[in-house]
């Protein structure tokens, strides 16, 4: 099956840097790569997702990038706000949807 | 619209006991999942269903077992609670529409068993 690795575990920054979260994947037939953001014991929310046939993408302050190469892919958070704070978590799926592999998380902490 | 609706939000159990968790979804969604969320190793799927009558194991199943009779419900039942069941377990459902897409998570149950 599919292995997602998330890296770093934990991340701190000051308001307004930016912020980088890693992701590497290992099954090649996976294609829809989706990032979800988990306030405190809240549910996860889809914030961002990229799709294998783009390299990346944005949406504000948010963006993915893509290397179906290397078989990894990131997310950037640029202008980092405290309401920013919450744990990320990268996932993995085929085109079909039926399985989704996550990545163990990021916490983000964004120091006013 | 409601979204996707979890029930019990907390619950206790001793060793041995049983229990269904309820979810329950009214956006139509074909497809159906439950997740268990443990510290430090994210969010493992545990069944899935892609349509009513249909279900399948995903990577931690042992333990667990879930039925669709109908498109809105999928209920997770614990059929012997063990200490290691301890989790936090999210319901998430997703219009398939031929390709993956967001996934719509219910707010949680917190599951101790003690």
């Amino acid at each position: 099956g599919e292995n997602v690795e998330q890296h770093p575990s934990t991340l701190s920054v000051q308001e307004g840097d930016s912020a980088v979260i890693k992701c590497t994947y290992s099954d090649s037939a996976s294609n829809y790569f989706p990032w979800y953001k988990q306030e405190l014991g809240k549910r996860p929310q889809l914030i961002i997702d990229i799709r294998s046939n783009v390299g990346e993408k944005k949406d504000q302050r948010i963006a993915v990038t893509l290397n179906k190469t290397a078989k990894h892919f990131s997310l950037h958070i640029t202008e980092t706000q405290p309401e920013d704070s919450a744990v990320y978590f990268c996932a993995a799926s085929s085109n079909t949807g039926n399985q989704f592999y996550f990545g163990t998380g990021t916490s983000l902490t964004v120091i006013p | 619209n409601a979204g996707v609706t979890q029930t019990p939000k907390f619950q206790v159990l001793k060793t041995g006991q049983s229990m269904t968790l309820q979810c329950a979804q009214d956006m139509n969604h074909e497809y159906m999942s439950w997740y268990r969320q443990d510290p430090g190793m994210g969010l493992r799927l545990i069944h899935y269903s892609v349509g009513a009558g249909i279900t399948d194991q995903g990577e931690v199943p042992n333990g667990y077992n879930v039925s669709r009779s109908t498109t809105e419900d999928f209920p997770l039942r614990l059929l012997s609670a063990a200490p290691s069941q301890t989790s936090v377990y999210f319901c998430a459902s997703s219009s398939l529409a031929g390709a993956a897409g967001e996934l719509f998570f219910g707010e949680g149950s917190r599951l101790t068993v003690l």
